[in-house]
């Protein structure tokens, strides 16, 4: 049974390019959780989606971050126009159900930003 | 607004002894809290969790302790190995699970 899966494990991009962040939860799992982690910080809530619905986005900065978790396919988590300021791991987390179930991390990408 | 903290960035502990790390929260509504650890370039890993209505529960070498009134939990490990060396994050979480709020997390280190 496969864990959670995120790609690309390492992403590089150029101030003012898009980057786009995949989460790939275990398998029938239809819970996911965003969060970013700067460097000698800890885990900050980004968003909860759940198939094609967004719980929770209160996380999230208002301009240039978007997420979705289609039917079909991976969570995305897209940041537009990046800025220095945005480099960071960014882990998803996944679960099988909303509530006192165990969220499974993916290994993170780490963005860097140049 | 750091509602979960955790003071002690840092432990060192002898192979064999009790590793104990705290947690703080200021949200009253918080109702459920768990315990991660985390290895360098991995995500974190589930340990341990406690809800609200409890002050204690027990998995193996690992205990967390629920202080309601002090607002407060802990993590015990014992007896504590070299391969327990990682961070540890405490999180915690209102009754609606939208919504984890995580610790900076403390290193802890095993010496053999």
């Amino acid at each position: 049974n496969a864990g959670v899966m995120q790609n690309p494990r390492h992403l590089v991009r150029r101030r003012g390019q898009e980057a786009r962040l995949r989460c790939s939860p275990m398998k029938g799992h239809s819970h996911v959780y965003w969060y970013r982690q700067l460097p000698e910080e800890g885990l900050k809530f980004m968003v909860y989606l759940q198939k094609e619905n967004i719980i929770d986005e209160s996380g999230m900065p208002k301009e240039r971050f978007s997420a979705e978790f289609p039917k079909e396919g991976p969570s995305i988590l897209r940041i537009q126009q990046v800025v220095r300021g945005d480099s960071a791991a960014y882990f998803c987390a996944s679960s099988l159900n909303r509530g006192q179930e165990t969220q499974y991390f993916g290994p993170g990408t780490r963005l860097l930003v140049l | 607004d750091q509602q979960v903290k955790q003071n002690s960035p840092s432990l060192s502990v002898q192979e064999g002894r009790i590793s104990i790390l705290n947690c703080d929260y200021t949200n009253s509504m918080f109702d459920y809290f768990l315990w991660y650890k985390k290895y360098p370039a991995e995500g974190p890993t589930f340990l341990i969790s406690i809800s609200s209505i409890k002050d204690k529960n027990e998995d193996g070498r690992f205990t967390v302790f629920l202080n309601k009134s002090a607002k407060h939990l802990s993590l015990h490990i014992v007896p504590s190995q070299p391969g327990d060396s990682a961070v540890y994050f405490c999180a915690a979480s209102g009754d609606n699970f939208n919504k984890f709020y995580f610790g900076s997390g403390t290193k802890l280190n095993v010496k053999p």
